[in-house]
């Protein structure tokens, strides 16, 4: 049971490239989210899906996408990455049953 | 929209000394409040939750919080703090509709234990 998993945990780019960040869970919870976290800010959401087929805009949607490509699985895109998407990006998924949120490991983008 | 302020960027306080990190909300509905902690280079984990159940709420490695309608406050505390306590904790408050939530998080306290 891994829980909520992400790829790659590491990635650096350079100014103008694309990359997807992949996310999957195996907890058969039906929404999940992205966030980016930055030193002294927090975490700030940038999309969610509250079940497979939706997504929804968060507080800081510009420049992503993202892809609920079933229940599981999540991706953020980054289709021209630009410096100030260095961040750390976390997945989340959310259960109705607890309220609570459950957390992957982060994956740390740097763009040069 | 809800708001989540967290007093104090960084607090420092001796092994064994009492911890109290503050966590102040702004929501127009009775919210369901939570605080989660991030050892370095982790994902965050739940230390406890208030769901309007006892306002007094209880949770892992000792931790503690009072939920406080009069004073919109979820203050997290710990009698004893250990060395093993230093992290950057995030209070959340969540606001949803239609069956799913979001969470709104403060800025995190990043709490240093000194020997």
């Amino acid at each position: 049971n891994a829980g909520v998993t992400q790829t790659p945990k590491f990635q650096v780019l350079k100014t103008g490239q694309s990359m997807t960040l992949q996310c999957a869970q195996d907890m058969n919870h039906n929404s999940m989210y992205w966030y980016r976290q930055d030193p002294g800010m927090g975490l700030r959401l940038i999309y969610y899906s509250a079940s497979e087929g939706t997504t929804d805009k968060g507080e800081v949607p510009n420049g992503y996408n993202v892809s609920r490509l079933n229940k599981r699985e999540f991706s953020l895109r980054l289709e021209s990455a630009a410096p100030s998407q260095t961040s750390v990006y976390f997945c989340a998924t959310w259960t109705i049953s607890s309220y609570e949120q459950y957390f992957g490991p982060g994956t740390r983008l740097t763009v040069t | 929209a809800q708001s989540v302020t967290q007093l104090g960027s960084h607090v420092s306080v001796s092994e064994g000394a009492l911890v109290l990190l503050r966590c102040n909300y702004s929501s127009s509905v009775p919210p369901y409040l939570f605080w989660y902690v991030q050892y370095p280079n982790q994902g965050l984990q739940l230390l406890l939750k208030y769901t309007s159940a006892a306002t007094l709420v209880k949770g892992i490695n000792g931790f503690e919080a009072e939920f406080k309608k009069s004073e919109t406050s979820f203050h997290l505390t710990k009698p004893s703090a250990h060395m093993s306590d230093a992290a950057e904790y995030f209070c959340a408050v969540s606001e949803g509709t239609s069956g799913t939530y979001k969470y709104i998080f403060g800025t995190g306290t990043r709490l240093k234990v000194l020997a």
